[in-house]
């Protein structure tokens, strides 16, 4: 089915340790993004990538690092994770004039204990 | 980072009562409102995406309206069934371009109850 794909699914981290969350679109959309939900606090922008080639930082960039692996591919690294970046985190993509607005992936629950 | 505040944060209506959410943002360097629908365990889908001042769009039983000179959007439900029921996200563009990222508010969460 076309789509985003985020793996894994759910994660369990002990605080210190490192992952990358990985993010795949088949529909050649030229943008990709990175968002964060917690309760109470709605989507909130990590990182997004404008065209291959290009990362920018959102809202909440402190504590991750991107890499814009090719047109279909958007990984989000946690270098050491903290309990405050227990979350679920959610990959977009959409064409460059999104009129169509974003296609979600499912999510990838994390919890940093 | 600009901000954008969405109000009420929550609502419950009965199956058949019309409602409406409010989703104000700054109008400086606006390019685009986007409105999205998010049940609970599923991901954000788009509902309507307006550019223009004046902008209409209608889905079925729901509408929106966009003022950019005094930066709000109102999105309307008709008729609420129980169906309805989700989390509403207003977003837009970090910047006045193509390519720039959506920004988020926080949501109304509608229930619906029947």
């Amino acid at each position: 089915n076309a789509g985003v794909t985020q793996t894994p699914k759910f994660q369990v981290l002990k605080t210190g340790q490192s992952m990358t969350l990985q993010c795949a679109q088949d529909m050649n959309h030229n943008s990709m993004y990175w968002y964060r939900q917690d309760p109470g606090m709605g989507l909130r922008l990590i990182y997004y990538s404008a065209s291959e080639g290009t990362t920018d930082k959102g809202e909440v960039p402190n504590g991750y690092n991107v890499s814009r692996l090719n047109k279909r591919e958007f990984s989000l690294r946690l270098e050491s994770a903290a309990p405050s970046q227990t979350s679920v985190y959610f990959c977009a993509s959409s064409e460059a004039i999104p009129m169509g607005g974003y296609t979600f992936g499912s999510g990838t629950r994390l919890t940093v204990v | 980072i600009l901000n954008v505040e969405q109000s009420p944060q929550s609502l419950h209506v009965q199956e058949g009562d019309s409602t409406n959410f409010t989703c104000s943002f700054p109008s400086s360097n606006f390019y685009a409102l986007h409105w999205y629908r998010w049940e609970t365990a599923k991901s954000p889908e788009a509902l309507f995406v307006m550019t223009l001042n004046g902008d209409e769009k209608k889905k079925g039983r729901i509408s929106a309206t966009l003022n950019t000179k005094e930066g709000y959007s109102y999105l309307y439900i008709k008729g609420s069934q129980p169906e309805d029921s989700a989390t509403y996200l207003c977003a837009r563009n970090l910047a006045n371009q193509a390519g720039t990222a959506l920004i988020f508010g926080k949501g109304t969460t509608l229930s619906v109850s029947s």
